[in-house]
């Protein structure tokens, strides 16, 4: 079956740069997402990539697609305190469809 | 243009109690959801609607039934509530093959 896996937790310091990481099972999974969590508040779509692509990049998000591996990777250049959340991929085999969900990132930058 | 509105924002119940959360969107979405957000375990689908008059169970069906009352809203009903529905509930919306679901602010459950 599909299983989505994420690290539960990162810390980062003001200015660097934060790398949130997630491997999946399904190599059939044609869209991959990253969704942002802030307290108290639902899902937000960051970003999302098609299984084609290696690389996607907007603004201060960098992800990275190795479909070999079946890795992939949320880098966030410069991050903030407003970055601080707890951050989501998400696979599904067509746009707009069912999503599997990894169980979060909790991403805590430091002053 | 509210997007997708869920209500009530909290709810506590005892054991065996039923009641319904409801779920609205407005953007003429052919697809809704209903997900469960437990500690650690990412969202999980409950139950999903492809289309108006359309409903299929998701990974974690048991204990919930939904209606799927017209484009607009997609209810989801707990019959007779247990403490391991005590959880934040998620619904979404999507329209096939544009790329996101758009999710409510979620429902925080608490069944004692």
């Amino acid at each position: 079956g599909e299983d989505v896996e994420q690290s539960l937790f990162l810390s980062v310091r003001e200015g660097d740069s934060s790398v949130i990481n997630c491997t999946y099972t399904d190599s059939s999974s044609t869209y991959l997402y990253w969704y942002k969590q802030e307290p108290g508040a639902g899902l937000q779509l960051l970003t999302y990539i098609f299984s084609n692509m290696d690389m996607k990049q907007d603004q201060r998000l960098t992800v990275l697609l190795n479909k070999k591996d079946k890795h992939l990777s949320l880098r966030i250049a410069d991050t903030q305190t407003g970055d601080s959340a707890i951050y989501f991929c998400a696979e599904s085999l067509n746009a707009g469809n069912m999503l599997t969900f990894g169980g979060g990132t909790r991403l805590m930058v430091k002053p | 243009n509210a997007g997708v509105t869920q209500t009530p924002k909290f709810q506590v119940l005892k054991t065996g109690q039923s009641m319904t959360l409801q779920c609205a969107q407005d953007m003429n979405h052919n697809s809704m959801y209903w997900y469960r957000q437990d500690p650690g375990m990412g969202l999980r689908l409950i139950y999903y609607s492809a289309s108006e008059g359309t409903t299929d169970k998701g990974e974690v069906p048991n204990g919930y039934n939904v209606s799927r009352l017209n484009k607009r809203e997609f209810s989801l009903r707990l019959e007779s509530a247990a403490p391991s529905q005590t959880s934040v509930y998620f619904c979404a919306s999507s329209e096939p093959g544009r790329e996101t679901q758009y999710f409510g602010p979620g429902t925080r459950l608490l069944v004692l």
